[in-house]
Protein backbone atom coordinates (compact mmCIF):
# COMPACT_ATOMS: atom_id res chain seq x y z
CA UNK A 1 0.00 0.00 0.00
CA UNK A 2 1.33 3.44 -0.98
CA UNK A 3 -0.50 5.59 1.99
CA UNK A 4 -3.85 5.88 0.37
CA UNK A 5 -6.12 2.74 1.14
CA UNK A 6 -9.66 2.63 -0.53
CA UNK A 7 -12.43 0.38 0.61
CA UNK A 8 -14.36 -1.63 -0.78
CA UNK A 9 -12.30 -2.78 -3.70
CA UNK A 10 -15.69 -3.79 -5.23
CA UNK A 11 -18.92 -2.94 -5.28
CA UNK A 12 -22.13 -4.02 -6.67
CA UNK A 13 -25.00 -2.47 -5.79
CA UNK A 14 -28.60 -1.79 -7.15
CA UNK A 15 -30.30 1.55 -8.30
CA UNK A 16 -32.36 2.01 -5.26
CA UNK A 17 -29.53 1.51 -2.62
CA UNK A 18 -27.33 3.20 -0.27
CA UNK A 19 -23.68 2.78 0.25
CA UNK A 20 -20.86 4.18 0.92
CA UNK A 21 -17.00 4.73 -0.39
CA UNK A 22 -14.18 5.44 1.94
CA UNK A 23 -10.73 6.79 1.63
CA UNK A 24 -8.24 6.99 4.30
CA UNK A 25 -4.67 8.14 3.82
CA UNK A 26 -1.83 8.59 6.45
CA UNK A 27 0.37 10.59 4.63
CA UNK A 28 -0.13 14.16 6.08
CA UNK A 29 -1.30 15.01 3.26
CA UNK A 30 -4.14 17.94 3.68
CA UNK A 31 -5.67 17.98 -0.04
CA UNK A 32 -7.98 14.84 -1.22
CA UNK A 33 -9.76 14.03 -4.69
CA UNK A 34 -12.38 11.76 -6.06
CA UNK A 35 -12.26 11.25 -9.26
CA UNK A 36 -13.90 8.90 -11.81
CA UNK A 37 -12.39 6.39 -13.96
CA UNK A 38 -14.56 5.15 -17.09
CA UNK A 39 -13.40 3.22 -20.32
CA UNK A 40 -11.72 5.12 -23.14
CA UNK A 41 -12.57 8.48 -21.08
CA UNK A 42 -9.94 10.69 -18.67
CA UNK A 43 -9.67 10.77 -15.49
CA UNK A 44 -12.91 12.51 -14.13
CA UNK A 45 -12.27 15.02 -11.51
CA UNK A 46 -15.47 14.97 -9.13
CA UNK A 47 -14.52 16.87 -5.93
CA UNK A 48 -11.95 18.27 -4.11
CA UNK A 49 -10.85 19.23 -0.19
CA UNK A 50 -8.61 21.17 0.94
CA UNK A 51 -8.65 21.09 5.02
CA UNK A 52 -11.48 19.09 5.13
CA UNK A 53 -13.36 21.83 3.45
CA UNK A 54 -15.14 21.14 -0.28
CA UNK A 55 -13.28 23.60 -2.49
CA UNK A 56 -14.52 21.81 -6.29
CA UNK A 57 -17.69 20.12 -6.95
CA UNK A 58 -17.42 19.56 -10.86
CA UNK A 59 -20.90 19.37 -11.65
CA UNK A 60 -21.38 16.27 -10.43
CA UNK A 61 -25.04 14.61 -9.59
CA UNK A 62 -26.24 14.77 -6.42
CA UNK A 63 -26.80 11.58 -6.27
CA UNK A 64 -22.80 11.43 -5.35
CA UNK A 65 -22.39 13.18 -1.89
CA UNK A 66 -18.95 13.56 -0.26
CA UNK A 67 -17.62 13.82 3.16
CA UNK A 68 -14.66 15.03 4.74
CA UNK A 69 -14.56 14.35 8.61
CA UNK A 70 -10.98 15.01 8.65
CA UNK A 71 -7.74 15.43 6.74
CA UNK A 72 -7.41 12.04 6.26
CA UNK A 73 -10.74 10.21 5.62
CA UNK A 74 -12.77 10.97 2.38
CA UNK A 75 -16.34 9.41 1.84
CA UNK A 76 -18.20 9.31 -1.18
CA UNK A 77 -21.66 8.52 -0.09
CA UNK A 78 -23.98 6.83 -3.03
CA UNK A 79 -27.45 6.78 -3.52
CA UNK A 80 -30.03 5.68 -6.29
CA UNK A 81 -27.05 5.49 -9.07
CA UNK A 82 -27.82 4.68 -12.83
CA UNK A 83 -26.04 1.97 -14.62
CA UNK A 84 -23.81 4.85 -16.16
CA UNK A 85 -22.24 5.35 -12.97
CA UNK A 86 -20.56 2.15 -13.18
CA UNK A 87 -17.19 2.89 -13.04
CA UNK A 88 -13.66 3.00 -10.62
CA UNK A 89 -13.53 5.22 -8.03
CA UNK A 90 -10.12 6.55 -7.10
CA UNK A 91 -9.05 8.77 -4.47
CA UNK A 92 -6.31 10.44 -4.42
CA UNK A 93 -4.41 13.09 -2.14
CA UNK A 94 -1.39 15.37 -1.99
CA UNK A 95 0.24 17.72 0.86
CA UNK A 96 -1.71 20.43 0.15
CA UNK A 97 -3.92 22.51 -2.03
CA UNK A 98 -2.08 23.20 -5.72
CA UNK A 99 0.72 21.06 -4.73
CA UNK A 100 1.97 18.48 -7.30
CA UNK A 101 2.44 14.54 -6.86
CA UNK A 102 -0.80 13.15 -6.17
CA UNK A 103 -0.77 9.93 -4.42
CA UNK A 104 -3.82 7.08 -5.82
CA UNK A 105 -5.25 4.41 -3.97
CA UNK A 106 -6.09 1.03 -5.84
CA UNK A 107 -10.01 2.33 -6.45
CA UNK A 108 -13.11 0.89 -6.02
CA UNK A 109 -14.67 -1.13 -8.78
CA UNK A 110 -18.31 -0.12 -9.00
CA UNK A 111 -21.07 -1.96 -10.59
CA UNK A 112 -24.28 -0.35 -10.74
CA UNK A 113 -27.64 -3.14 -11.47
CA UNK B 1 -11.30 24.65 -17.96
CA UNK B 2 -8.07 23.02 -19.17
CA UNK B 3 -8.57 20.44 -22.42
CA UNK B 4 -5.44 17.23 -22.31
CA UNK B 5 -5.79 15.86 -25.65
CA UNK B 6 -3.54 12.35 -25.48
CA UNK B 7 -2.29 10.31 -28.64
CA UNK B 8 -2.17 7.38 -29.43
CA UNK B 9 -4.41 5.86 -27.46
CA UNK B 10 -2.96 2.19 -28.51
CA UNK B 11 0.65 1.59 -29.09
CA UNK B 12 2.49 -1.41 -29.79
CA UNK B 13 5.90 -1.86 -29.84
CA UNK B 14 8.69 -4.51 -30.24
CA UNK B 15 10.99 -5.46 -26.76
CA UNK B 16 13.77 -2.97 -26.94
CA UNK B 17 12.11 -0.51 -29.70
CA UNK B 18 11.33 3.40 -27.99
CA UNK B 19 7.81 4.49 -27.48
CA UNK B 20 6.54 7.95 -28.01
CA UNK B 21 3.31 9.39 -26.50
CA UNK B 22 2.19 12.81 -26.91
CA UNK B 23 -0.26 15.39 -25.60
CA UNK B 24 -1.68 18.82 -25.94
CA UNK B 25 -3.06 21.12 -23.34
CA UNK B 26 -5.61 24.29 -24.08
CA UNK B 27 -4.60 26.39 -20.81
CA UNK B 28 -1.13 28.40 -20.72
CA UNK B 29 -1.59 29.22 -17.21
CA UNK B 30 -0.65 24.81 -16.82
CA UNK B 31 2.64 25.10 -15.14
CA UNK B 32 2.65 21.27 -14.16
CA UNK B 33 2.58 18.14 -16.19
CA UNK B 34 3.09 14.77 -14.52
CA UNK B 35 2.54 11.05 -16.50
CA UNK B 36 1.30 8.01 -14.68
CA UNK B 37 1.41 4.59 -15.04
CA UNK B 38 -1.62 2.69 -14.27
CA UNK B 39 -0.65 -0.93 -14.62
CA UNK B 40 -3.60 -3.35 -14.81
CA UNK B 41 -6.06 -3.54 -12.07
CA UNK B 42 -3.51 -1.37 -10.11
CA UNK B 43 -3.55 2.54 -8.86
CA UNK B 44 -2.06 5.13 -11.26
CA UNK B 45 1.48 5.97 -10.03
CA UNK B 46 3.57 8.89 -11.05
CA UNK B 47 6.28 8.23 -13.34
CA UNK B 48 7.77 11.35 -14.25
CA UNK B 49 6.65 15.21 -14.11
CA UNK B 50 8.15 18.16 -15.79
CA UNK B 51 7.24 22.10 -14.49
CA UNK B 52 6.93 25.01 -17.11
CA UNK B 53 10.54 26.40 -16.58
CA UNK B 54 12.43 23.21 -17.94
CA UNK B 55 12.21 22.10 -21.62
CA UNK B 56 13.06 18.31 -20.74
CA UNK B 57 13.48 15.70 -18.45
CA UNK B 58 14.99 12.50 -18.09
CA UNK B 59 14.95 9.58 -16.00
CA UNK B 60 17.09 6.53 -16.49
CA UNK B 61 14.60 4.92 -20.02
CA UNK B 62 11.81 7.93 -19.33
CA UNK B 63 11.91 11.16 -20.44
CA UNK B 64 9.52 13.92 -21.26
CA UNK B 65 9.83 16.84 -23.44
CA UNK B 66 7.22 20.38 -22.81
CA UNK B 67 7.02 23.08 -26.17
CA UNK B 68 5.67 25.65 -23.62
CA UNK B 69 4.78 27.46 -27.37
CA UNK B 70 3.34 24.76 -29.15
CA UNK B 71 1.29 23.81 -25.66
CA UNK B 72 2.32 20.03 -25.93
CA UNK B 73 4.37 17.49 -24.08
CA UNK B 74 5.80 14.08 -25.01
CA UNK B 75 6.86 11.06 -22.57
CA UNK B 76 8.85 9.22 -24.61
CA UNK B 77 10.27 5.42 -23.16
CA UNK B 78 13.63 3.93 -24.96
CA UNK B 79 14.88 0.08 -24.83
CA UNK B 80 10.84 -0.70 -23.99
CA UNK B 81 10.55 -3.77 -21.53
CA UNK B 82 7.72 -6.24 -20.88
CA UNK B 83 7.20 -5.03 -17.95
CA UNK B 84 6.33 -1.27 -19.27
CA UNK B 85 3.27 -2.88 -20.97
CA UNK B 86 0.46 0.13 -18.94
CA UNK B 87 -1.40 2.34 -19.53
CA UNK B 88 0.04 5.79 -19.19
CA UNK B 89 -1.87 9.12 -18.48
CA UNK B 90 -0.73 12.64 -19.21
CA UNK B 91 -2.53 15.46 -17.04
CA UNK B 92 -1.62 19.21 -16.81
CA UNK B 93 -2.81 21.79 -13.72
CA UNK B 94 -2.23 25.36 -13.07
CA UNK B 95 -1.20 24.26 -9.71
CA UNK B 96 -2.46 27.62 -7.98
CA UNK B 97 -5.86 26.28 -9.39
CA UNK B 98 -5.05 22.47 -7.74
CA UNK B 99 -6.58 20.91 -10.23
CA UNK B 100 -5.33 18.14 -12.39
CA UNK B 101 -6.76 17.47 -15.67
CA UNK B 102 -5.74 14.11 -17.53
CA UNK B 103 -5.83 13.19 -20.85
CA UNK B 104 -7.52 9.87 -22.11
CA UNK B 105 -4.76 7.79 -21.76
CA UNK B 106 -2.46 5.05 -24.04
CA UNK B 107 -2.60 1.51 -23.59
CA UNK B 108 1.00 0.42 -24.23
CA UNK B 109 2.06 -3.29 -25.24
CA UNK B 110 5.55 -4.05 -25.22
CA UNK B 111 5.83 -7.59 -27.50
CA UNK B 112 8.71 -9.72 -26.08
Amino acid sequence: ETGVTQTPRHLVMGMTNKKSLKCEQHLGHNAMYWYKQSAKKPLELMFVYSLEERVENNSVPSRFSPECPNSSHLFLHLHTLQPEDSALYLCASSLAQGATGYTFGSGTRLTVV
Amino acid sequence: GENVEQHPSTLSVQEGDSAVIKCTYSDSASNYFPWYKQELGKRPQLIIDIRSNVGEKKDQRIAVTLNKTAKHFSLHITETQPEDSAVYFCAASDTGANNLFFGTGTRLTVIP
